[in-house]
């Protein structure tokens, strides 16, 4: 079984500063991770995702993630907040190949203050 | 628009009513996915397809819900006996699997979702 944990359901922070949202994973195998962002009446969009190559991972938009095995955690960064980042921001684990089904966190919904 | 589109955006039903949504994934995409959003989670598997195929089966799919995709192309999604707790967004996404064999994990492109709500 896999699952995923999003340690923040909200997190705000001020335009032009660093962005962190915290995910800690549990998966029996080697996952496949993803950070997918939502924006309102918008569909779910693949901002970045790791399997099993660099573990430091480049998304759109300026994001970027590192696996940390060692900690389970697949964290999103990004150095300066915009506010189009404004949005709901998921954290995904499937199984590495052959398993189409995502598992999806709850959540975090990133408020940028002006 | 070429992305994957979902009909309607929005459905309100009475409770026991019948609800059919639709799914038009991306053309050449070959795996089409169903998923579940209620208020404040995460999206929710449902099941999927390769081609005409229904490859899987969520615990979540009770004997109420069924989907097809008769042609693969297009899907639907009916939900028989609506209940209050059918209430969520429901989403469609599609992805193409290499003929290499590998899957192409997690490239999911998702529809914006259809809003159901049973009174």
């Amino acid at each position: 079984a896999q699952s995923v944990t999003q340690l923040d359901s909200h997190v705000s922070v001020s335009e032009g500063t660093p962005v962190l949202l915290r995910c800690n994973y549990s998966s029996s195998y080697s996952p496949s991770l993803f950070w997918y962002v939502q924006h309102p009446n918008k569909g779910l969009q693949l901002l970045l995702k790791y399997t099993s190559a660099a573990t430091l991972v480049k998304g759109i938009n300026g994001f970027e993630a590192e696996f940390k095995k060692s900690e389970t955690s697949f964290h999103l960064t990004k150095p300066s907040a915009h506010m189009s980042d404004a949005a709901e921001y998921f954290c995904v684990v499937s199984l590495p190949f052959g398993n189409e089904k995502l598992t999806f966190g709850t959540g975090t919904r990133l408020t940028i203050i002006p | 628009d070429t992305g994957v589109s979902q009909d309607p955006r929005h459905k309100i039903t009475k409770r026991g009513q019948n609800v059919t949504f639709r799914c038009d994934p991306i053309s050449e995409h070959n795996r089409l996915y169903w998923y579940r959003q209620t208020l404040g989670q995460g999206p929710e598997f449902l099941t999927y397809f390769q081609n005409e195929a229904q490859l899987e089966k969520s615990r979540l799919l009770s004997d109420r819900f069924s989907a097809e995709r008769p042609k693969g192309s297009f899907s639907t999604l009916e939900i028989q006996r609506t209940e209050q707790g059918d209430s969520a967004m429901y989403l469609c996404a599609s992805s193409l699997r290499g003929t290499s064999g590998r899957a192409n994990t997690g490239e999911l492109f998702f529809g914006e979702g259809s809003r159901l709500t049973v009174l």
